[in-house]
């Protein structure tokens, strides 16, 4: 079983509040990802992090910035929350080789009123 | 462009029969990794298999087999003897550059539906 943890599970909340939504992960992975996903449709890229210190941005230009002071945390934090913001936010981790897969967190599931 | 191409957006397939979910990709890197995950109604996504370029044989995992046809560029997800457990999003993702690549791309996926 793979050990990656996101909380809160679900966040309805109000907008122009700042939200940080919280990945850990207790299997020492050097790759974490963050992915935005609306209901039913794919996954988008939106943070990544090589290790600690490291981020970087992806596919899909996002609004939130993400932190990587540890090699096991990797929070997101949206500053500003509007309701485009609405989706769901998995974060994933995986090791270093390539050819082993993410392994995800069951998700955040936000709603920006 | 698209890389990855799932063109069944939803499939329907009776209890303990076999159900092929289609995947084409587009990739000019000769060392690539293609994957395929499952994501139940829960939310959460759950690794299924995994197949490298460079594998001379298709992968297995139980129930799960991958018909990896390189010149075609294909990956289909093969499920034998599906189980009303089964019914899902299914997604297949790509990796480029190598191993150590980085970014992971994901088709549109394809709901599953399993009939009793």
């Amino acid at each position: 079983e793979a050990d990656i943890y996101q909380t809160p599970r679900y966040l309805v909340i109000g907008t122009g509040k700042k939200i940080t939504l919280e990945c850990s992960q207790t299997m020492g992975h050097d790759k974490m990802y963050w992915y935005q996903q609306d209901p039913g449709m794919e996954l988008h890229l939106i943070h990544y992090s090589y290790g600690v210190n490291s981020t970087e941005k992806g596919d899909l230009s996002s609004e939130s910035t993400v932190s990587r002071i540890r090699t096991e945390h990797f929070p997101l934090t949206l500053e500003s929350a509007r309701p485009s913001h609405t989706s769901q936010y998995l974060c994933a981790s995986s090791e270093f080789l390539g050819d082993q897969p993410q392994h995800f967190g069951d998700g955040t599931r936000l709603s920006i009123l | 462009a698209q890389k990855i191409t799932q063109t069944q957006p939803g499939m329907f397939v009776q209890e303990k029969e076999a159900v092929t979910l289609d995947c084409t990709y587009d990739t000019s890197d000769p060392s690539y990794g293609l994957f395929w995950y499952k994501q139940p109604s829960s939310g959460e996504m759950i690794f299924l298999i995994y197949q490298g370029s460079y594998d001379q044989q298709n992968a297995t995992e139980g129930r799960y087999s991958l018909n990896f046809q390189k010149a075609r560029k294909s990956a289909n997800l093969v499920i034998s003897a599906s189980q009303l457990g089964d019914s899902a999003m299914y997604f297949c993702a790509m990796r480029e550059g190598g191993t150590g690549g980085f970014k992971t791309i994901f088709g549109a996926g394809t709901r599953l539906f399993v009939k009793a």
